[in-house]
């Protein structure tokens, strides 16, 4: 069936690197992504969404990168902080209709000091 | 201030007891779902909501219900709990808009015992 799916379960990244999280997803009929961020204790925020019609969109010190070729969006985070620790979902969404929604795992993103 | 509230937070029941999570949201979204968030396996769909009285399953709808009287309300259900449903449940809820962003509520821990 159709997933969305994360590389890796946890990342460790030194505070002021850039932080890349992967994401794959198998769902052809997935136009729209979003990227949300999980903090202890919270309900997942959004950070940065992408159509299926771009390839990059820039945020705040947030990039998403869209490869609809080989099926695969990263969210890259510059200057990592200490705030960014956190678990981060892909999510896919159908076109058309209500969107029926897919998440990933979640990567969980811990920033050493 | 834009919000989905859930209640309660944190629940612990024995199996068979029915219980109902609420959730309410403020923004005037016409989409409302529920997730279930397991370790290892992220967030999936337990039901969902497209407008008042029109509901449809999700990933996961065995052992729930669902109800949709009012726009802003969008109540989770579960007639005879079992300890497999022990989990971490999130409400969302987006606007009819074609691919925006969800809003999630705090999350509801559900032990059933």
């Amino acid at each position: 069936g159709e997933s969305v799916g994360l590389h890796l379960p946890t990342l460790s990244v030194q505070e002021g690197d850039n932080s890349i999280i992967n994401c794959a997803y198998s769902n052809s009929a997935s136009d729209y992504f979003i990227w949300y961020k999980q903090e202890s204790g919270k309900g997942p925020q959004f950070i940065i969404d992408i159509r299926s019609n771009m390839d990059k969109r820039q945020g705040q010190r947030v990039t998403v990168l869209l490869n609809k070729t080989v099926k695969h969006l990263s969210l890259q985070i510059a200057a990592t902080q200490p705030g960014d620790s956190a678990v981060y979902f892909c999510a896919g969404h159908e076109s058309g209709g209500y969107q029926k929604v897919t998440f990933g795992t979640g990567t969980k993103l811990q920033v050493i000091p | 201030e834009a919000q989905v509230t859930q209640n309660p937070r944190y629940l612990i029941t024995v199996t068979g007891k029915k219980l109902t999570v609420t959730c309410s949201q403020n923004m005037n979204h016409e989409y409302m779902s529920w997730y279930r968030q397991d370790p290892g396996l992220g967030l999936r769909q337990i039901y969902y909501s497209m407008n008042v009285e029109v509901t449809d399953k999700g990933d996961v709808p065995e052992g729930y219900k669902v109800s949709r009287k009012e726009k802003r309300n969008f109540p989770l259900i579960l007639e005879s709990p079992s300890p497999n449903q022990t989990s971490l449940y999130f409400c969302a809820s987006s606007s009819r808009t074609v691919n925006t962003e969800a809003f999630f509520g705090q999350g509801t821990r559900l032990t059933v015992v």
